[in-house]
């Protein structure tokens, strides 16, 4: 069955360096989405990538869907402590049947030190 | 107010006894899914339904059932819970397959 593969998975960074997350899967995705998950809280959704190569920008957080639609990467800028959390991406599987069923990395636990 | 809600959202059980989660949102979504979170494993689907009385097998079906008679609400049923059940479990909902996600608050499950 489909896979997808988070990295890294724990990830300690001083305030105000940059930081990437990384999810690759085994098979091609329709779409990707992207939650952060802060320590004690429940998943909230921050955005969903559907093209080729789409590149999407929040702040300081930068999105990228790759190329095959196998891959797609977070990368936040300069972080805060406010950026602390676990951050998942979830991947649907572009071919097949069971087009509701939803794939979720490991998720990357970040840690800010400030 | 647009929420996810989830009942109860702590729960210590013992092997064998069936049990159920509610789970109910109040944005006339479609589509409701059930995960579990384990350490290093993240969310993994449990079962999914897109809409009343369509429900399908997420990656993770084994030991639950769920039921999805009306569109606000959608189950979740252990029907004998087992030790390896323990996890975290969320619930969420969107206005559409492939759409944004709402979870709920999270319910704590302990099968001893």
């Amino acid at each position: 069955g489909q896979q997808v593969m988070q990295i890294p998975q724990y990830q300690h960074v001083q305030e105000g360096e940059d930081f990437t997350t990384y999810c690759n899967s085994s098979t091609t995705l329709s779409n990707i989405q992207w939650y952060k998950q802060r320590p004690g809280g429940h998943p909230v959704f921050l955005i969903q990538l559907v093209k080729s190569g789409e590149v999407k920008k929040q702040k300081r957080l930068t999105f990228q869907f790759g190329e095959a639609k196998k891959n797609s990467s977070l990368h936040i800028t300069a972080t805060q402590t406010t950026d602390v959390g676990t951050y998942f991406c979830a991947g649907r599987n572009a071919g097949g049947t069971s087009y509701g069923k939803l794939t979720f990395g490991q998720g990357t636990i970040l840690t800010v030190h400030p | 107010e647009a929420q996810v809600t989830q009942n109860p959202r702590y729960l210590i059980t013992v092997t064998g006894k069936k049990l159920t989660v509610t789970c109910s949102q109040n944005m006339n979504h479609e589509y409701m899914s059930w995960y579990r979170q384990d350490p290093g494993l993240g969310l993994r689907q449990i079962y999914y339904s897109m809409n009343v009385e369509v429900t399908d097998k997420g990656d993770v079906p084994e030991g639950y059932k769920v039921s999805r008679k009306e569109k606000r609400n959608f189950p979740l049923i252990l029907e004998s819970p087992s030790p390896n059940q323990t996890s975290l479990y969320f619930c969420a909902s969107s206005f559409g397959t492939g759409l944004e996600q709402y979870f709920g608050p999270g319910t704590r499950l302990t099968v001893t």
